[in-house]
């Protein structure tokens, strides 16, 4: 039961940008806990590709890039490349729950 | 580099209970700064959260599932386990074990195991 929810899919073609969007509460976003951000390719672990909302992990492409505002943070990607159609989560911390908890996961394809 | 790595039944009958490791490398278990994590993904579907250890040994569980579920820290042998009675089909996944690094304002997940699927079926 995600308390963070995400579109089921995007697309873009080739060198467009898409937006990823990860709607939350009061008792997670909106309560100033950090957005981060994770890739997962198929048969694999999710992979940390935004931390603390904005910022990208060494590795990286600066291609990808996030922000938060009010209950809600989103993903973006620039530039998309055939390599970034794949799965995409946020995770957060919720205060009711008193754990952390992930978006729906969004799939992104690479039209 | 740190690393984590999940072993276990690959099967397990229902009502019974899954048992999980995850042997860590490359980093000590008891040092400050980090949570111990427990993850699950049904085939096809979103990432769970199923529970959390402090390097003292303190849970804290998602409410969906703490009626079942134990974890434990073996600081003796570097690694933490997991516990998951009652099982049902509804519990076939792959289970992953991650690190989080403790930050202020927000706790992310920085190291996984590869995963491993645990399916429940008689």
């Amino acid at each position: 039961q995600s308390v963070l929810t995400q579109p089921p899919s995007v697309s873009g073609a080739p060198g467009q940008t898409v937006t990823i969007s990860c709607t939350g509460s009061s008792s997670n976003i909106g309560a100033g806990y950090d957005v981060h951000w994770y890739q997962q390719l198929p048969g694999t672990a999710p992979k940390l590709l935004i931390h603390g909302n904005t910022n990208r992990p060494s590795g990286v492409p600066a291609r990808f890039s996030g922000s938060r505002s009010g209950t809600s943070a989103s993903l973006a990607i620039t530039g998309l490349q055939a390599e970034d159609e794949t799965d995409y989560y946020c995770q957060s911390y919720d205060t009711g729950l008193s754990g952390y908890v992930f978006g729906t996961g969004t799939k992104v394809t690479v039209l | 580099q740190v690393q984590l790595q999940e072993s276990g039944p690959g099967l397990v009958k229902p009502s019974q209970t899954l048992s999980l490791s995850c042997a860590v490398s490359g980093g000590s278990i008891s040092s400050g700064g980090y949570y111990w994590n427990w993850v699950r993904q049904p085939a096809g579907k979103g990432l769970e959260w199923i529970g959390r250890l402090d390097t003292s040994g303190v849970t804290d569980y998602n409410p969906s599932l703490e009626s079942r579920v134990t974890m434990s820290l073996d600081t003796s042998k570097n690694l933490f386990s997991l516990k998951l009675n009652s099982v049902s089909a509804a519990d076939t996944a792959v289970y992953y074990c991650a690190r989080v690094i403790r930050l202020f304002g927000g706790n992310y997940f920085d190291y996984w195991g590869q995963g491993t699927l645990v399916t429940v079926s008689s």
